[in-house]
C-alpha cells in the first residue's frame, strides 16, 4: 500500500519563503508530483520528481530524496494567489496514483 | 488544452438511488481515474482504468463501480446512495505507461445524498 503525509496547515506572508514537506510510505514508487487546489477548483499540476534532487520550475521548486521517502514543495515570492491547497501524490509507473492529504496555504498581506 | 468534462456540476439525490456521474476525456489518454474529495481527507481513489472494459479498485471501491465502454469515457456508479457518499467526485485521466504523467483533472461533481 500507500501512504503519504504533509501539514495540514502552513501561513506565511507575502514575498516570503514558504517549503511544504511530504512523507511517504510506498511499493512501487517511481516518483513524486505536486498539485495545487484553489477553492472550488480542480488540482492541476505543478512539478514531479522522477530523481532524487531539485526540480525548479519558476517560482516553485520541488525536492525529492528516496533514501529518505521525502520530498518538498518550496514556494518562493509568495504572492496572495499562491493561498491554495497543495497535494504531494506518489505515482505507481503512471498507473496508480495517491494522494497525500493534502496542506492548505495561507499567504497574509 | 487537455480537457476532462465531468458530466454535471452540482447534483441532489435521495437515499437508495441509483447516481450516474459521467466523465469525458479528449486526449486520447489510456488511464482514468475516479477520486472522491473530503475535507481533511484529500483525495482518495475510488477506481480506476487503464484500458477499454479494464478496471482496478482503488482504496475506497465499496459502493462504487464502474463503467469504461470507449477509451474517452469513463462512468462512475452508485448502486444505491448512501448520505456518506454525499462528496466531491473528481474525474481524472493521463496518458498510461511510464512514469511522472501528468494526472488532468475534471471540476469535479458535488453530490448531496439527502
Amino acid at each position: 500500500g500507500q501512504s503519504l503525509e504533509q501539514p495540514s496547515e502552513v501561513t506565511a506572508v507575502e514575498g516570503a519563503i514558504v517549503q511544504i514537506n511530504c512523507t511517504y510510505q510506498t511499493s512501487g514508487f517511481y516518483g513524486l508530483s505536486w498539485y495545487q487546489q484553489h477553492d472550488g477548483g480542480a488540482p492541476t499540476f505543478l512539478s514531479y520528481n522522477g530523481l532524487d534532487g531539485l526540480e525548479e520550475t519558476g517560482r516553485f521548486s520541488s525536492f525529492l530524496s528516496r533514501s529518505d521517502s521525502y520530498g518538498y514543495l518550496l514556494l518562493q515570492e509568495l504572492q496572495m494567489k499562491d493561498s491554495a491547497s497543495y497535494f504531494c501524490a506518489s505515482d505507481n509507473y503512471g498507473q496508480n496514483f495517491v494522494f497525500g492529504p493534502g496542506t492548505r496555504l495561507s499567504v497574509l498581506p | 488544452d487537455v480537457k476532462v468534462t465531468q458530466s454535471s456540476r452540482y447534483l441532489v439525490k435521495r437515499t437508495g438511488e441509483k447516481v450516474f456521474l459521467e466523465c469525458v476525456q479528449d486526449m486520447d489518454h489510456e488511464n482514468m481515474f475516479w477520486y472522491r474529495q473530503d475535507p481533511g481527507l484529500g483525495l482518495r481513489l475510488i477506481y480506476f482504468s487503464y484500458d477499454v472494459k479494464m478496471k482496478e479498485k482503488g482504496d475506497i471501491p465499496e459502493g462504487y463501480s464502474v463503467s469504461r465502454e470507449k477509451k474517452e469515457r469513463f462512468s462512475l456508479i452508485l448502486e444505491s446512495a448512501s448520505t456518506n457518499q454525499t462528496s466531491m467526485y473528481l474525474c481524472a485521466s493521463s496518458f498510461g505507461g511510464g512514469s511522472g504523467n501528468t494526472i488532468y483533472f475534471g471540476e469535479g461533481s458535488w453530490l448531496t445524498v439527502v
